[in-house]
C-alpha cells in the first residue's frame, strides 16, 4: 500500500510553470502535506505544506483536492535552478508515524 | 541563525571499525531527526528524537546502530562494526514541535548537509 505516489520523472521549460502530482490516498483527515525538494548532493529542503485549502508562499503554491487524497505542487515560473527531487510527504498512522519519502519526482528545468 | 549542522561531512572507515556521526539541530527545536540515504533513493527514516528521548527508533536497521540526545541538542549517531552496505549519506533533521502534537504546523523540517559515510 503506497503512502505516496509520485512520477519518477518530469520536464519543464525555463520560465514556465511546473507542475508536481502527488497522491496521497490514505491520509487521514488531520494529517498535513509536505512538500520537500532536494537538490544534488544537498540535504531536502522545506518547500510548503497544507491540510484543506491551498496555500502560497514565496517559492510555490499547493493545490489540495477536495477529498485530500491528492496535491499538486505548482512552480510558477521555473528556473534552471528548480532542477531537483521532489518529495510529497506527510506523518500520520499510515506511514508508520514516520516521515516516508519514498524517490520523489525528478524535476529537469531545460533551457 | 545558524541552520542545522552535521559534522564530519564525510567519514571513510574500513569494515569493522565504529563511527559515530553529530547532529546539531537548530536552537530551540524540540524534534531531531535521523535518515539515512542511498544512492537514487530517498531519505529512509532510521530514528527520531523528542526531547532527550527517542520516540521512534524502528528505524534502526539492526542493533549496531545507536543514536543519543543527552541534553536534548546535539545528537550523535554511532555506528559499531560498520559495514559496507551501512555506506550512504546521513541526514539529520530538525523541527519546532513534534508531528501529531500541534497538527502539523511548525513540523517542518530542517535538514543538515549530510555526512557521506563511505565503508571499505
Amino acid at each position: 500500500d503506497a503512502k505516496t505516489t509520485q512520477p519518477p520523472s518530469m520536464d519543464c521549460a525555463e520560465g514556465r510553470a511546473a507542475n508536481l502530482p502527488c497522491n496521497h490516498s490514505t491520509i487521514s483527515g488531520n494529517e498535513y502535506v509536505y512538500w520537500y525538494r532536494q537538490i544534488h548532493s544537498q540535504g531536502p529542503q522545506y518547500i510548503i505544506h497544507g491540510l484543506k485549502n491551498n496555500e502560497t508562499n514565496e517559492m510555490a503554491s499547493l493545490i489540495i483536492t477536495e477529498d485530500r487524497k491528492s496535491s499538486t505542487l505548482i512552480l510558477p515560473h521555473a528556473t534552471l535552478r528548480d532542477t531537483a527531487v521532489y518529495y510529497c510527504i506527510y506523518w500520520g498512522k499510515n506511514t508508520g508515524n514516520q516521515f516516508y519519502f519514498g524517490t520523489g519526482t525528478s524535476l529537469t528545468v531545460i533551457p | 541563525g545558524a541552520g542545522v549542522s552535521q559534522t564530519p561531512s564525510n567519514k571513510v572507515t574500513e569494515k569493522g571499525k565504529y563511527v559515530e556521526l553529530r547532529c546539531d539541530p537548530i536552537s530551540g527545536h524540540t524534534a531531531l531527526y535521523w535518515y539515512r540515504q542511498s544512492l537514487g533513493q530517498g531519505p529512509e527514516f532510521l530514528i527520531y528524537f523528542q526531547g532527550t528521548g527517542a520516540a521512534d527508533d524502528s528505524g534502526l536497521p539492526n542493533d549496531r546502530f545507536f543514536a543519543v540526545r543527552p541534553e536534548g541538542s546535539v545528537s550523535t549517531l554511532k555506528i559499531q562494526r560498520t559495514e559496507r552496505g551501512d555506506s550512504a549519506v546521513y541526514l539529520c533533521a530538525s523541527s519546532l514541535n513534534v508531528p501529531g502534537t500541534s497538527g502539523g504546523q511548525y513540523n517542518e523540517q530542517f535538514f543538515g548537509p549530510g555526512t557521506r559515510l563511505t565503508v571499505l
